[in-house]
């Protein structure tokens, strides 16, 4: 079946700091892979996605890069801000029907 | 665009109700589907209306059911309220015509307590 395993949480890092979250998949088909981006009190926003392997997604300093040989999609962002604390969701999905979520990893930046 | 509109935002029922919740897509979109999301866990996908039908469905039971209108707005009902059905409901749209990889695009939510 389809799911995807998160870095448990919560993550907390001074500003400036170098941001590396974990994820993994296990898909039936050929997944196009997502990160999404829940602020506190809002809906999910699209934050990066990949459609196949090696793909590199990119936005607002964060990127992550399709993995097929080790199923994963890794989230990274080189300098924290305190504006990007929020909940990220790692998610798949091999048919655009269904979306299947990781649990969610709530990152604080402090200044 | 005013993007995915979700109502109402918040609402408290008792166990037993019924509930009805609406989501009006994303302009151009023609595709909804409709995720729970408990505290402090992933959205699970609930089901997916297309061309005013439900083309897939999760693991929900019966109480939870559906409708897609014409202009591609959809409500969420569920009967019966129990307690565990307490969770953040969030909707979906996108373009899909049956094709794959299409961004989805989130509502705010509608925050649903049931006491």
């Amino acid at each position: 079946g389809n799911s995807v395993t998160q870095m448990e949480g919560p993550v907390t890092l001074s500003e400036e700091a170098f941001l590396t979250i974990n994820c993994t998949y296990t898909a039936t088909g050929y997944p196009s892979l997502f990160w999404y981006v829940q602020y506190p009190g809002e809906g999910l926003q699209l934050l990066l996605k990949a459609t196949k392997a090696d793909d590199k997604g990119s936005n607002k300093g964060f990127e992550a890069t399709y993995r097929k040989e080790t199923t994963s999609f890794h989230l990274e962002k080189g300098s924290v801000q305190v504006s990007d604390s929020a909940v990220y969701f790692c998610a798949l999905t091999t048919t655009g029907n269904q979306f299947y979520f990781g649990t969610g990893t709530s990152l604080t930046v402090i200044p | 665009d005013a993007g995915v509109t979700q109502s109402p935002t918040h609402l408290i029922k008792t166990r037993g109700q019924q509930v009805t919740l609406r989501c009006s897509p994303k302009s151009g979109h023609d595709t909804v589907s409709w995720y729970q999301q408990a505290l402090g866990q992933g959205p699970q996908f609930i089901f997916q209306y297309y061309e005013e039908e439900e083309r897939q469905r999760g693991n929900f039971p019966d109480r939870f059911s559906g409708h897609q209108f014409p202009n591609y707005s959809s409500e969420l009902n569920v009967n019966a309220l129990l307690l565990g059905d307490s969770a953040l409901y969030l909707c979906a749209s996108s373009s899909n015509g049956g094709r794959a990889y299409t961004e989805a695009f989130f509502g705010q939510g509608t925050r649903l307590t049931v006491v």
